[in-house]
């Protein structure tokens, strides 16, 4: 089946450097959606990226859809410790059935 | 506006007990999903209906969960009988259809989950 992958699964940064995770999937995906999830909530959506090449900006966050949209990654930049977390990418399967199949996560520990 | 809630947001029972999770979904949402995070396996889709219809069901772990939606504002999780390796975050989660309109018209919302724990 579909199946979504994220590396690194953790990541231990110095507050200020730069972070990035990056999203893979087996099949071409119709959108990616990324997702945040602090330590003990649950996950909160926060952007989709639907057009191939799709690059979006939230601040200090970066988020790109690939050319081939199989692929996409989410850059931090100067991270601070209220970004920590874990960041999930999904795609909606390609069978258009309504299931969205989230990656497994990226955990970011910022260090202060 | 209420976001997805669900109860109880904490439930510690023994092994043998039957348990049960309840969500409402984000009024106007016609899509409701339930989901299971454990540090093993990460965040997995067990169920989801559309409609109050159960959609796809593949993910459920064996015939001791059950899911119902009896309307569009309720749906409920159950494990019977539960056992330890139960034991995890359980998530419901609502979605509004396309053409309904939000920030995007496949986001998910979560809901603040039930932890569960079985002795």
């Amino acid at each position: 089946g579909q199946q979504v992958m994220q590396i690194p699964q953790y990541q231990h940064v110095q507050e200020g450097e730069d972070f990035t995770t990056y999203c893979n999937s087996s099949t071409t995906l119709s959108n990616i959606q990324w997702y945040k999830q602090r330590p003990g909530g649950h996950p909160v959506f926060l952007i989709q990226l639907v057009k191939s090449g799709e690059v979006k900006k939230q601040k200090r966050l970066t988020f790109q859809f690939g050319e081939a949209k199989k692929n996409s990654s989410l850059h931090i930049t100067a991270t601070q410790t209220t970004d920590v977390g874990t960041y999930f990418c999904a795609g909606y399967d390609s069978s258009n059935t309504g299931k969205l199949i989230f990656g497994q996560g990226t955990t970011l520990q910022v260090k202060p | 506006d209420a976001g997805v809630i669900q109860s109880p947001r904490h439930e510690v029972t023994e092994m043998g007990q039957e348990v049960t999770l309840r969500c409402k979904p984000i009024s106007g949402h016609n899509s409701l999903f339930w989901y299971r995070q454990t540090m093993m396996r990460g965040l997995e889709l067990l169920i989801y209906f559309n409609n109050n219809v159960p959609i796809d069901d593949s993910g459920m772990p064996e015939d001791r969960f059950s899911a119902k939606m009896p309307n569009a504002s309720f749906s409920t999780l159950k494990i019977q009988p539960s056992e330890p390796r139960d034991s995890a975050v359980y998530f419901c989660a609502s979605s509004p259809a396309p053409g309904q309109g939000a920030i995007s018209q496949e986001t998910q919302y979560f809901g603040p989950g039930t932890r569960l724990l079985v002795l």
